[in-house]
């Protein structure tokens, strides 16, 4: 089956650690993005990469980085200097030319005490 | 400021009526207009796109319309049905955006038997 996985489905952390968010996608699209979802609120756009080893800031970038070393794979770490990292998190794949949709994984939901 | 902007309170349809959820958008000159479905929990999946130069889309009980001048987008479900209960998002397309969707917070829709 194509598609974008993410994992892990509900993740806890404790304040102060560093945790990594899973994407992948066989869809063999080469735009990737990250998205937080916060009730009552449009997606934000974190980070995203249109190609390997290269990625851009979104709008919400600080305290998140990521990386692009695969076309396939794109992480996402939250970082303890991120000051309210408990959200939705999702990652969304589009091929750069052909469509413009968006394919969405299921997301991870991050909760930090 | 920029700004999109989707009903934020629930709506509450009777099964088999038509819905319509509204998107607005300010200080925008959007390329296309897409929409998305969202269950909870899940990742957002496309539905439909118009493009600026479209005035209506359908796709079987969906229908999408597009007014640049009034920067308005318009979703209706005909025909509803309990399943199509979900959260609605709209999304913009600005063309300078480097591949980047602008998103609506999202309408709740409420399908009552």
């Amino acid at each position: 089956d194509g598609g974008i996985t993410q994992s892990p489905k509900y993740l806890f952390r404790k304040e102060g650690q560093n945790v990594t968010l899973s994407c992948e996608q066989n869809l063999n699209h080469d735009a990737m993005y990250w998205y937080r979802q916060d009730p009552g609120q449009g997606l934000r756009l974190i980070y995203y990469s249109q190609i390997v080893n290269d990625f851009q800031k979104g709008d919400i970038a600080e305290g998140y980085s990521v990386s692009r070393e695969k076309k396939e794979s794109f992480p996402l770490t939250v970082t303890s200097a991120q000051k309210n990292p408990t959200a939705f998190y999702l990652c969304a794949s589009k091929p750069l030319a052909g469509s413009y949709e968006q394919y969405f994984g299921p997301g991870t939901r991050l909760t930090v005490t | 400021s920029q700004k999109i902007e989707q009903n934020s309170e629930a709506l509450n349809i009777q099964e088999g009526k038509t819905a319509t959820l509204t998107c607005n958008y300010t200080n925008y000159s959007p390329a296309y207009l897409q929409w998305y479905r969202q269950d909870p929990g899940r990742g957002p999946v496309f539905l439909l796109l118009i493009r600026e130069n479209e005035k209506e889309k359908r796709k079987e009980r969906l229908k999408v319309t597009f007014d640049t001048t009034l920067k308005q987008s318009l979703f209706h479900v005909t025909a509803s049905q309990p399943a199509d209960s979900a959260t609605y998002l709209c999304a913009l397309d600005v063309l300078d955006s480097n591949y980047q969707l602008i998103w609506g917070a999202g309408t709740k829709l409420i399908i009552k038997p």
